[in-house]
């Protein structure tokens, strides 16, 4: 499995719900990532996952909560979001934690609205 | 913080022509990556760089790495309607890896 899943594939959420992106990899990689992309725009890094320990968090708001259950998983939990965060979010994972072997596998996305 | 630019944003080319995008650092980077995405797709790993100077070839791309690595560039040879999407160099200084802005190419056939 060369995969990273990404459920669900499309959200639309209101601005005083509560969702939670999933990531999914079988791969053994050992760093996770969490990005966000706006339309037109590179990925911006929000989270990284090394050997499940949050080691990186880019000054991301606090209604963004990360969590890394094992070592194959990776969840993003929403709260009180805003229409600007609405985004395509991007799970990633790599072998190790600077993704200097084989780059980073990206998921296809969650795609979130924000109404 | 590091920052790594990237030129053109746009480039439209009639199929057969080359292609070349270029990504500049302020900084000396570790490696560099390369990713491209087809639209409404994901990133998708290309290439890494990691030695100064460094040249390699995936049939019509060529990557290369400058002496100073501090900059880097993707060229590709004779495009196809199958080279759209946007192409993004990444790079890596002190365990950060910072995506450029991208170029997006359109091949008219």
């Amino acid at each position: 499995d060369t995969e990273v899943t990404q459920t669900p594939k499309h959200l639309v959420m209101g601005m005083t719900n509560k969702k939670s992106l999933k990531c999914e990899q079988h791969m053994g990689h050992r760093a996770m990532y969490w990005y966000k992309q706006k339309a037109k725009k590179p990925p911006e890094l929000m989270f990284v996952y090394s050997y499940e320990k949050l080691s990186i968090n880019e000054s991301v708001p606090s209604r963004f909560s990360p969590e890394c259950p094992n070592s194959s998983l990776l969840n993003l939990h929403l709260h009180a979001l805003q229409p600007e965060d609405s985004a395509l979010y991007l799970c990633a994972s790599s072998q190790e934690p600077t993704g200097t072997l084989y780059g980073y596998t990206f998921g296809s996305g969650t795609r979130l609205t924000v109404v | 913080g590091q920052q790594v630019m990237q030129i053109p944003q746009y480039q439209h080319v009639q199929e057969g022509e080359d292609f070349t995008t270029y990504c500049n650092s302020s900084t000396t980077l570790s490696n560099i990556q390369w990713y491209k995405q087809r639209p409404g797709g994901h990133p998708v790993f290309l290439i890494q760089l990691v030695k100064s100077g460094e040249v390699k070839k995936q049939k019509r791309l060529t990557f290369q790495f400058g002496e100073a690595k501090k900059n880097s560039s993707l060229h590709i040879t004779a495009t196809q309607t199958t080279d759209v999407g946007t192409y993004f160099c990444a790079g890596l200084e002190n365990n950060d890896m910072r995506f450029g802005a991208g170029t997006r190419l359109t091949v008219k056939p």
